[in-house]
């Protein structure tokens, strides 16, 4: 199974700051086949982002995806209050999908 | 818009049977992958598996042994059964639709609220 490793596993943060989360696989991930969700105290993940760089419906354009292969990253260009949360990625190049240990974005 | 929601016993004692159902709303239940992701208190999340509206379905391997799923497209439903449990099957279980990337299993959206099942001696 592809192993999908997060980091950092905490990222603390001021509010208008630029967040990086990397996301790297155990091996390459076909066709980019790779999203990131969010999820925030008692609610379910949401979808960010798929193939690697589309954006969901509805979802801001400070969130952005990049990365290929073994690679990837989600950037939020600047936090809003409401993006302190946990990020998970998920890869469903190969089954069985998996996601990543998830990154915690913490108000500094 | 569509929107999931699970419904089953919270409750499931150690060695029995842990039965889930999700209710889709807002949509059809056809052309989709509809899947199971669990997440125990405090942890990640783990694919438990999918059914497409066929009935076909996939699972984890790690899980294959004591899971089955079930889909009742007249109800627009999807079930989850998983045997034998023991207190690591302590979880909030999700179900979600499953997007395809071409014929393959891809990314979920939208989940459910998510149900906590508890196992207990």
């Amino acid at each position: 199974e592809i192993v999908l490793t997060q980091s950092p596993g905490t990222l603390s943060l001021s509010p208008g700051e630029r967040a990086t989360l990397s996301c790297r696989a155990s091996q390459s991930i076909s066709i980019n086949s790779l999203a990131w969700y969010q999820q925030k105290p008692g609610q379910a993940p949401r979808l960010l982002i798929y193939g690697a760089s589309s954006r969901a419906t509805d979802i801001p354009d400070r969130f952005s995806g990049s990365g290929s292969g073994t690679d990837f990253t989600l950037t939020i260009s600047r936090l809003e209050p409401e993006d302190f949360a946990v990020y998970y990625c998920q890869q469903y190049g190969r089954s069985p999908l998996t996601f990543g240990g998830g990154t915690k974005v913490e108000i500094k | 818009q569509v929107q999931l929601q699970e419904s089953g016993p919270a409750l499931v004692k150690l060695s029995e049977t842990l039965s889930l159902t999700c209710t889709v709303s807002g949509g059809s239940i056809s052309s989709y992958y509809w899947s199971w992701i669990r997440q125990p208190p405090g942890k990640g999340l783990e694919w438990i598996g999918h059914i497409y509206d066929s009935g076909s379905t996939n699972y984890n391997p790690s899980l294959k042994s004591r899971v089955t799923m079930s889909v009742d497209t007249s109800k627009n439903q999807f079930s989850l059964i998983l045997s034998s449990v023991t207190a690591a099957d302590t979880a909030v279980y999700y179900c979600a639709r499953t997007h395809r990337r071409g014929w393959d299993p891809g990314w979920f959206d939208p989940w459910g609220q998510g149900a906590l099942v508890t196992v207990s001696s």
